[in-house]
């Protein structure tokens, strides 16, 4: 089955710099690849996602890019505000047998 | 996004009683739901996929008598814990598929609690 790995557990950052976050899969049929927000005691926020047709996406201050032939993508956050504060998963989904594998998740600080 | 609504929210329950979380669809239908558990600072675990009018599919390790699970329609999805015992005390979450641009959204979760 699919593996996602996901880097750093913890980041802190200074309010206002950039955040990355790195995550790994092994199934080559994945195919969608979505990045979810969790604040404490709530459920996942889909904040971006990218398809596997596609190398970068760009949200205002969020980008996703997405490397196939090395199985990996990353979350970039720029600009930080205290509010991006929370736990980020990312996660691999291959629509062939619904199975959408989540990474072990970021806890990212931003100082203000 | 789309809207995916939980409740109860946090429910508390005396050990062997039986508790229902629901998962509903707001704003579009979704075939397909999943049911998740989260224990304290870890990642998601998938405890069953949901199929409109099919049995649910458990993933391995999960009691299917224990969790039960209904999906009678295409915006309604329910968990019932029964016989609830402590070790079962967790935080629940489901999602749905959205179908058409195939995007899975979360509900904000049940945080179960078993005395």
């Amino acid at each position: 089955g699919e593996n996602v790995e996901q880097h750093p557990s913890t980041l802190s950052v200074q309010e206002g710099d950039s955040a990355v976050i790195k995550c790994t899969y092994s199934d080559s049929a994945s195919n969608y690849f979505p990045w979810y927000k969790q604040e404490l005691g709530k459920g996942p926020q889909l904040i971006i996602d990218i398809r596997s047709n596609v190398g970068e996406k760009k949200d205002q201050r969020i980008a996703v890019t997405l490397n196939k032939t090395a199985k990996h993508f990353s979350l970039h956050i720029t600009e930080t505000q205290p509010e991006d504060s929370a736990v980020y998963f990312c996660a691999a989904w291959n629509f062939g047998n619904e199975k959408l594998t989540f990474g072990t998740g970021t806890r990212l600080t931003i100082i203000p | 996004g789309a809207v995916v609504s939980q409740h109860p929210s946090r429910v508390i329950c005396k050990s062997g009683t039986s508790v229902k979380i629901e998962c509903r669809s707001l704003d579009f239908q979704a075939t397909t739901m999943f049911w998740y558990r989260q224990f304290p600072k870890q990642s998601l675990m998938l405890m069953a996929t949901s199929n409109e009018g099919s049995k649910a599919t458990y993933e391995q390790g999960v009691e299917k008598d224990k969790f039960l699970i209904n999906h009678a329609s295409l915006t309604l999805s329910t968990l019932t814990v029964t016989s609830a015992h402590p070790e079962d005390s967790s935080f629940y979450i489901c999602s749905a598929i959205q179908g058409g641009n195939e995007k899975l959204f979360f509900g904000s979760g049940t945080q179960l609690s078993v005395l």
